[in-house]
């Protein structure tokens, strides 16, 4: 069975950083991008950015480019996304998630990042 | 970026109705158009994958179609669990783009 563990709930000081990990168990991370997708409260989904585990290659959306750098360790199966300079705007549930080929769909239970002082 | 108009953006029906949550896509994204259910405090939850095509496990009485640029989610006689929030999702280029959400909820 395919399972994507988040980290636990984040607390952060406005202008630090937190990372977040999602651990893959059930499927080589090398064989399919992952994906990270945020939520702020009572709002919509929201693309943050892809990495190829295989080889790191990234890509981000444009308000993301600066905020989020993605990671990946295939040694452990575990993805990260580092979120720099927290604002209280970062306020928001952050997901990782495994999208491939026709149904291929698989997603963390997402983490909530607090930014407060 | 391709831009994902969702309509309506609130949903009011009753058990056993048939409602229809629309996406219209700003640019051509030809079939890759995903669907996600999303429930309360869940992970979203693919429901249609490749515009119509149905995901593993997903009842009979969702289906996906497409009209040009206009892309629909179905649901045949609600039942109460189809209560949530639906998203579409443009997977065809970078950045991947969602459709603002439709809350279905009883009317």
């Amino acid at each position: 069975e395919v399972q994507l563990q988040q980290s636990g709930a984040e607390l952060g000081k406005p202008g630090t950083s937190v990372k977040l990990s999602c651990k893959v168990s059930g499927y080589n991370i090398r064989n399919t991008y992952m994906h990270w997708v945020n939520q702020r409260p009572g709002k919509g989904l929201e693309w943050i950015g892809r990495i190829d585990p295989a080889n790191g290659n990234t890509i981000y959306a444009e308000k993301f480019k600066s905020k989020a750098t993605l990671t990946a360790d295939t040694s452990s199966n575990t993805a990260y996304m580092q979120l720099s300079q927290l604002k209280s705007d970062d306020t928001a549930i952050y997901f990782c998630a495994m999208m491939g080929y026709g149904y291929f769909d698989y997603w963390g239970q997402g983490v909530m990042v607090t930014v407060s002082s | 970026d391709i831009q994902m108009t969702q309509s309506p953006s609130s949903l009011p029906a009753s058990l056993g109705d048939r409602v229809t949550i629309t996406c219209r896509a700003s640019q051509d994204i030809g079939n890759y158009l995903r669907w996600f259910q999303q429930k309360p405090g869940k992970s979203p939850r693919l429901m249609i994958y490749g515009a119509t095509n149905l995901a593993a496990g997903v009842p009979s009485r969702f289906s996906g179609s497409r009209s040009g640029s206009d892309y629909s989610l179905t649901i045949n006689s609600l039942e109460s669990e189809d209560m949530a929030i639906y998203y579409c999702l443009q997977h065809n280029e970078y950045p991947l783009t969602f459709g603002s959400g439709t809350k279905l909820e009883i009317k």
